[in-house]
Order: structure tokens, then C-alpha cells, then sequence
């Protein structure tokens, strides 16, 4: 069974700090993995998707890296700002089985601080 | 830009009752997700639509919990009768096409609290 743990669970940082997330998973057979955003009360939304074949993706700010082979993913973030404030869960989906379940983490929660 | 919609946003009912939530997913996802999440974990997946077909409800409660899909649409899940352990974020989302493993697009759920 697919397990999927973040590391740290919570994280305070000043104002214009890089920061790393980190996502580790049990099983490498994947078929991709999510980064996503979840603000207080709110749904999720998706920020980066990477592919099993890629190493990593980016968009603005971020940049998320995949190392399939040591189950492990991060999410950087550059120059932080207080809107970055949210839970950020990653997800992977696995590559046989029902192939569309995903499997969370339970998120990191950050604070970015003025 | 295209949301999936939820409603009710908040929902406070009392234990033994029956309480149902509403999901439209975006406009020609063919795939819908109802998703359950307690405070301070991840989200877990309770029931996957493919089109008004019901692809995995492994996780679901089937001796309080119904969803349905009738359309290929719209959705709605319910629990009858809610116990205290429901209270969590029930979350739609949708995609559009399971096989290829697209982003998921998430509504803002549904905060259930049981009394």
C-alpha cells in the first residue's frame, strides 16, 4: 500500500526566504505526482503536475523535482511572500490498480511572516 | 474561469439525521471524485465517477453513504444517518479523463459538522 509522508508537517519562515517542501513515497511505481495548495477551509488547488519520465516542472515561484527511483519529491519556493501562506499537500498517482487514486500526504502547513 | 461548484459550503446537523451535498463538475470532465478530509490529513477518496459510472467506491460506507451520478454531471452524496465521526471537508473535484491521469480540479467543498 502507497504511503506518503511530508516533512515538516509545519514550517514559519520570514518574508523573502527560499524554502524547500518535502514528499517522500513508499511505492516508485507511479504514473505522476501533484503539488497542490489548500488555503483554510478551502479545496485544493493543483499547482504543478509531474510526469513519471520527467525530473521536474515549474511556474513562476516554483519549482517541484521528482527522484522516482528514491520515492522522493520537493517543492521550492523562491523569494516567499505572506500569500504563500497555506497547507501544500503533494499526491501521486500510481501506475497500476485503479489508476486514478490518488494518494496524499497529510501536508506541510507554512506561515510566511512579514 | 471554469470551478467546480459545491453547495451547501457549510452544513451543521445533528446525529441520525440525513444530510446530502451537491457537486457540478466542470464543463465536460467526464470524471468526478468525492473526496472526504478530516482536520489535518490528507484527502481520502470515497467514491469515482467515470461518466454516470461508478469506478471505485472501495472507501465508501455503503451502510450510510449513496452517490450518484445519473446524468454524467452533476452528483450528489449522502449520508444517512450521520454519525460524530462524519465532521470533516467533503471535496468534489473532476478531471478530465481518468486514463491519461489529468490535474484534478477541486470545488471548495463542503464543511460537515455532526452534533
Amino acid at each position: 500500500k502507497q504511503e506518503v509522508t511530508q516533512i515538516p508537517a509545519a514550517l514559519s519562515v520570514p518574508e523573502g526566504e527560499n524554502l524547500v517542501l518535502n514528499c517522500s513515497f513508499t511505492d516508485s511505481a507511479i504514473y505522476n505526482l501533484q503539488w497542490f495548495r489548500q488555503d483554510p477551509g478551502k479545496g485544493l488547488t493543483s499547482l504543478l503536475l509531474i510526469q513519471s519520465s520527467q525530473r521536474e516542472q515549474t511556474s513562476g515561484r516554483l519549482n517541484a523535482s521528482l527522484d522516482k527511483s528514491s520515492g522522493r519529491s520537493t517543492l521550492y519556493i523562491a523569494a516567499s511572500q505572506p500569500g504563500d501562506s497555506a497547507t501544500y499537500l503533494c499526491a501521486v498517482r500510481p501506475t497500476t490498480g485503479t489508476a486514478s487514486k490518488l494518494t496524499f500526504g497529510t501536508g506541510t502547513r507554512l506561515q510566511v511572516t512579514l | 474561469e471554469a470551478e467546480v461548484a459545491q453547495s451547501p459550503r457549510y452544513k451543521i446537523t445533528e446525529k441520525s439525521q440525513a444530510v446530502a451535498f451537491w457537486c457540478d463538475p466542470i464543463s465536460g470532465h467526464a470524471t468526478l471524485y468525492w473526496y472526504r478530509q478530516i482536520l489535518g490529513q490528507g484527502p481520502e477518496l470515497l467514491v469515482q465517477f467515470q461518466d454516470e459510472s461508478v469506478v471505485d467506491d472501495s472507501q465508501l460506507p455503503k451502510d450510510r453513504f449513496s452517490a450518484e451520478r445519473l446524468k454524467g454531471v452533476d452528483s450528489t452524496l449522502k449520508i444517512q444517518p450521520a454519525e460524530l465521526g462524519d465532521s470533516a471537508m467533503y471535496l468534489c473535484a473532476s478531471s478530465p479523463d481518468r486514463d491519461r491521469g489529468e490535474k484534478l480540479f477541486f470545488g471548495s467543498g463542503t464543511q460537515l459538522s455532526v452534533l
